[in-house]
């Protein structure tokens, strides 16, 4: 089955250890999203790329850094995490333009980050 | 003014009941109209979507848009326990790969 998978599910972290968060796949979709989502809170969108195009939102702090090797794959780099970072990311994905009826977008199963 | 609101309950529902959630936005030129449901620790999960106004029924579930009045909601027919879940209500505008999310309704069935 096409699908978006994350990895690792729960990562755990040290105040300032860089940890990289993973997301690949099957869709074959053109965009890939990063959201940072607290407990209670919407998702919040920090950056997306679009085919090899990065697109940062303007509040994102710039300890978050995101990689688009290739159309399956998307990375988040959290350089320095602190405490305020924990959180659950979610990746998503969308198929845009070329005549998509719609930007449906599809999350993956999203990574509950731990910070101590 | 938030973009997209919804009010964050909780909303409980007897079983059995219809459950109805509302959702408004701001943006006239917004296009497509989504519903995700999450269940607490998960990822969203897509309900439906809508981009004409109008009702859209997929099995239990009927989306509602008007456009007139900035307004899509969500109706749960036969609720069952296992609908509780937090439904989030997004929208984006045409040409704009982004989704505007609102903060979700807490629905709790109670058998």
């Amino acid at each position: 089955d096409a699908m978006v998978i994350q990895n690792p599910r729960y990562q755990v972290t040290q105040f300032g250890k860089p940890v990289t968060l993973s997301c690949s796949q099957t869709l074959n979709h053109n965009v890939m999203y990063w959201y940072q989502q607290k407990s209670s809170q919407a998702p919040k969108l920090l950056f997306h790329y679009y085919d090899k195009d990065f697109n940062n939102e303007a509040d994102t702090p710039d300890n978050f850094q995101s990689r688009r090797p290739n159309t399956s794959f998307c990375f988040l780099d959290i350089r320095s995490p602190g405490l305020g970072d924990a959180a659950m990311y979610l990746c998503a994905t969308s198929r845009v333009g070329s005549g998509a009826s719609t930007d449906t977008q599809y999350f993956g199963p999203g990574t509950r980050l731990t910070v101590l | 003014q938030k973009e997209v609101e919804q009010n964050s309950g909780p909303l409980s529902v007897p079983e059995g009941a219809i459950a109805s959630l509302n959702c408004t936005y701001s943006d006239r030129g917004s296009q497509s109209f989504f519903w995700y449901r999450q269940y607490s620790g998960k990822s969203p999960e897509l309900i439906m979507f809508i981009y004409s106004n109008g009702d859209k029924e997929d099995g239990r579930f009927t989306a509602q848009l008007n456009k007139a009045s900035q307004y899509v909601s969500l109706l749960i027919r036969d609720s069952q326990p296992s609908d509780s879940a937090t439904y989030l209500c997004a929208v984006n505008m045409a040409g704009n790969e982004k989704l505007t999310f609102g903060t979700g309704t807490r629905l709790t069935i109670i058998p």
